[in-house]
């Protein structure tokens, strides 16, 4: 099946720090990939979707300059999230689809930001 | 309102028994729908795809209902390790955005 790599799968920070995620498909190429964070007990918030070589589309309520989104390639998505708060601790996870009829998106296993 | 809904649960389920639970969805354009299993602190993993009327596969069975907008989801001769979060999504657009419904919880006990 496919794979999705995330790196790191977790990271303690000070607040006011970044902290840069990365989402890798290692054995396809992804057309889009999404990036995702929820909080426990609670379902996946869609934070925002990026294609490759072009502006990521973020969902209402998401700041595009705390959570920056770089597609650089077809098989690489980062998410940095700026000057970071406590409130900002959260498990993120990206998914990438490779397009097709139906989108399956598979899943990265996940970074779980704690922010001092 | 949301766009994907579940009974959270938790759905006790005696080990070897037969649990099935549904989820509802709102938007009728919703073209694709997607079972996912959720391990705590773990990603989601892709469980069945639902494309038609429904899919089988193994002791997952599928099922969609386009005229009362429900897929549901049977889990046959249930084991220890089918313990998990269900999430119910939905795909919509071209571009695959998912909707996710907030998952039922299934407990299988011995």
């Amino acid at each position: 099946g496919a794979v999705v790599s995330q790196h790191p799968s977790w990271v303690i920070c000070k607040s006011g720090t970044s902290v840069k995620i990365e989402c890798r498909s290692l054995d396809f190429q992804a057309t889009t990939m999404f990036w995702y964070r929820q909080f426990p007990k609670q379902s996946l918030m869609l934070m925002a979707t990026s294609n490759e070589g072009s502006k990521a589309t973020y969902e209402q309520g998401v700041e595009k300059d705390k959570f920056l989104i770089n597609h650089a390639s077809l098989t690489l998505s980062t998410l940095t999230v700026t000057s970071a708060h406590p409130e900002d601790s959260s498990f993120y996870i990206c998914s990438a689809s490779a397009g097709g009829t139906y989108n399956e998106q598979f899943f990265g296993p996940g970074t779980r930001l704690t922010v001092l | 309102r949301k766009e994907v809904e579940q009974d959270p649960g938790p759905f006790n389920v005696p080990e070897g028994a037969t649990v099935a639970f549904n989820c509802t969805y709102s938007n009728s354009a919703s073209q694709s729908f997607f079972w996912y299993r959720q391990d705590c602190r773990k990603e989601p993993k892709l469980l069945m795809s639902v494309y038609s009327s429904g899919n089988e596969d193994g002791r997952f069975t599928a099922q969609l209902n386009r005229a009362s907008q429900y897929i549901s989801l049977l889990i046959r001769d249930s084991k220890l390790s089918d313990s998990a979060t269900y999430l119910c999504v939905g795909a919509t657009d071209s571009w695959g955005k998912l909707q996710f419904g907030a998952g039922t919880q299934v407990v299988v006990t011995p």
